[in-house]
């Protein structure tokens, strides 16, 4: 079955600190791995990796997927209290029936005091 | 980026009942989804919503307790049927455009009382 497991489950900060998320996952098929913040309802999209060793960046946001481990990482630098925030990680699946079909981890809950 | 509009963004329901979620895009896309966030939980696949033809659901999931239409390739409804507190979740509707990442729409939080 596949996996997709989020380490920590949570995290409290102050601003100005930089917090690493992890994620990892047991998939077939693998095509590619999407961050996203959620704060309210919907998911925002931060960010999809498809290579490995190849980092993405945005502002103060980072990540990177390493294929070999089977994991991912999403760094934010100087975090803000705007960043608090539930940050998820997903798996999509090249092909068959899975193809489209998104399998989310359980999800960061950041939180970031002023 | 598909805009996508979904509602309503929330309700309160009586046990029993059913609500209907609709969900609009504004660009015709191949792939529908509807997800399920139950309190505390990440986001769970409740099904593939099909143009043309019935909904490919996940396990756990069942027609007669979720029906889903897609007349078109802009447009779906999610019907949450014969309600129980436990169906209290956030309701996400989302859409691929093949190997591009998933968008989601705004999402819907319905509480069964």
């Amino acid at each position: 079955e596949d996996k997709v497991v989020q380490s920590p489950l949570s995290l409290v900060v102050h601003e100005g600190d930089t917090v690493t998320l992890n994620c990892s996952y047991e998939v077939t098929n693998f095509r590619s791995l999407l961050w996203y913040k959620q704060e309210k309802k919907a998911p925002t999209f931060l960010f999809m990796l498809t290579s490995s060793g190849i980092e993405k960046k945005s502002g103060r946001l980072s990540s990177i997927l390493d294929k070999k481990e089977l994991s991912s990482i999403l760094n934010i630098t100087a975090t803000q209290t705007g960043d608090s925030a539930i940050y998820l990680c997903a798996v999509d699946r090249a092909g068959g029936t899975s193809y489209g079909k998104l399998t989310f981890g359980q999800g960061t809950i950041l939180t970031v005091h002023p | 980026s598909a805009v996508i509009s979904q509602k309503p963004s929330r309700d309160i329901c009586q046990r029993g009942t059913s609500l209907t979620i609709q969900c609009q895009v504004d660009s015709q896309v191949t792939m529908m989804f509807w997800y399920r966030q139950q309190p505390g939980q990440s986001l769970t696949l409740i099904a593939t919503a099909n143009q043309g033809s019935e909904a490919t659901y996940e396990s756990g999931f069942v027609i007669d307790k979720f029906p889903i239409s897609r007349p078109n390739l802009t447009f779906s409804t999610l019907t949450v049927s014969n309600m129980s507190p436990e169906d209290s979740s956030i309701y996400l509707c989302s859409v691929k455009q093949g190997a591009t990442e998933a968008f989601f729409g705004q999402g819907t939080r319905l509480t069964v009382v």
